[in-house]
């Protein structure tokens, strides 16, 4: 079956980088996302990768991916209190039909 | 350009009541996914369809909830007698089609009393 992991918090100063980390097991999936939910509000399409990249970069985004260890992260450059929000990890898995982690609350201090 | 959208933002109502919900997708996306969300939790998976044919339903999480998208634009999702346990909040998403990206509505809160 399909199962998303992620840390729950995590805690940087504005100005640092922050990386949010995630593990999957559905070893079909062709694309991996990372969403971004501010209180009260929907899921917001951060950035995505591709299953044979290894690598994105977005402005002050980076993805990793790791597919022999199913290991996925988001990088944030530069973070500012805008980017406080839970960030989600997801896959596709064969039926195209998302999965999500429960979610990384990230809190950036000023 | 308009994402998707869901109607109402927030919902109260008592238990033992039938509530629906309406979402309409990105114009010429094909697919629309229908998720909830509990607190502390990602979304999890209940529907989707392709054009107005609902391909999966099986995650519905009893038979008293049903989706329909008649004319493969909007789509309604009805829970009939409510519980407690429905609340959360439940989302739309749509897509282009097979292994494009979702994008989500802003959600639609249930507080069941």
């Amino acid at each position: 079956g399909e199962d998303v992991e992620q840390s729950l918090f995590l805690s940087v100063r504005e100005g640092d980088s922050s990386v949010i980390n995630c593990t999957y097991t559905d070893s079909s999936s062709t694309y991996l996302y990372w969403y971004k939910q501010e209180p009260g509000a929907g899921l917001q399409l951060l950035t995505y990768i591709f299953s044979n990249m290894d690598m994105k970069q977005d402005q002050r985004l980076t993805v990793l991916l790791n597919k022999k260890d199913k290991h996925l992260s988001l990088r944030i450059a530069d973070t500012q209190t805008g980017d406080s929000a839970i960030y989600f990890c997801a896959e596709n898995g064969e039926s195209y039909q998302l999965t999500f982690g429960k979610g990384t609350k990230l809190s950036v201090i000023p | 350009d308009t994402g998707v959208s869901q109607d109402p933002r927030h919902k109260i109502t008592k238990r033992g009541q039938n509530v629906t919900f309406r979402c309409d997708p990105i114009s010429e996306h094909n697919r629309l996914y229908w998720y909830r969300q509990t607190l502390g939790q990602g979304p999890e998976f209940l529907t989707y369809f392709q054009n107005e044919a609902q391909l999966e339903k099986s995650r519905l999480l009893s038979d008293r909830f049903s989706a329909e998208r008649p004319k493969g634009s909007f789509s309604t999702l009805e829970i009939q007698r409510t519980e407690q346990g429905d609340s959360a909040m439940y989302l739309c998403a749509s897509s282009l089609g097979l292994g494009e990206k979702l994008f989500f509505g802003s959600g639609t809160q249930l507080s069941v009393l």
